[in-house]
């Protein structure tokens, strides 16, 4: 059974840097591909990043040279190191598993609250 | 970016209805197309992918339908569990992009 626990979350300054981390007991991260969702207070689902199998990345404009997403292939661990947050990235963070490029989102973590305010 | 646009927004419906969430992209997507059903505080759950295949343990109650542009999830027999807030989402080309989602409450 695939498990996603993330972890990280909090409160922050806008302006600010968080890093979130999403470990994935029971399978190999750098064999799927593996993304960060996440969803504002009452609103929809965005779609922040992704990192493919081959190890190359992929951004949401809205996060484009702000946010950085990586893996710990030696602790099957995903991460998201998040720069100057703004108080627009407040929202809730999924890390979701797809098997390859045009797959679905199969597994999601539980989210970790992010909250960008001063 | 390919934008997905779902309707209605929100859906009345009472136990044992038949009810129709219709999704529409700005350009086609052949297949890939996946819906998911959300409830509130709880991650979205996988109901249906590649536009019509039903994911290992969803009731066979949710079915889904379409191609290229124009896509379908439809629910029969409404049960109480199912009310909740559904999404469309493509995964065609990054950006993926989801629907604004389609809240379904109990008449």
């Amino acid at each position: 059974e695939v498990q996603l626990v993330e972890s990280g979350g909090g409160l922050v300054q806008p302006g600010g840097s968080l890093r979130l981390s999403c470990a994935a007991p029971g399978f190999t991260v750098s064999s799927n591909y593996m993304s960060w969702v996440r969803q504002a207070p009452g609103k929809g689902l965005e779609w922040v990043s992704v990192v493919y199998g081959g190890g190359s990345t992929n951004y949401a404009d809205s996060v484009k040279g702000r946010f950085t997403i990586s893996r710990d292939n030696s602790k099957d661990t995903l991460n998201l190191q998040m720069n100057s947050l703004r108080t627009e990235d407040t929202a809730v963070y999924y890390c979701v598993r797809a098997r390859n490029k045009v797959a679905p989102f199969d597994y999601w973590g539980q989210g970790t609250l992010v909250t960008v305010s001063s | 970016d390919i934008q997905m646009t779902q309707s209605p927004s929100s859906l009345s419906a009472s136990v044992g209805d038949t009810v129709t969430i219709t999704c529409r992209a700005s350009q086609s997507i052949s297949r890939y197309l996946n819906w998911y059903q959300q409830k509130p505080g709880k991650a979205p759950k996988l109901l249906i992918y590649a536009a019509s295949s039903l994911q290992s343990g969803v009731p066979s109650r949710f079915s889904g339908s379409g191609s290229g542009t124009d896509f379908t999830l439809t629910i029969s027999s409404l049960q109480p569990e199912d009310f909740a807030t559904y999404y469309c989402q493509q995964s065609d080309s990054t950006p993926y992009t989801f629907g604004q989602g389609t809240k379904l409450e109990s008449k």
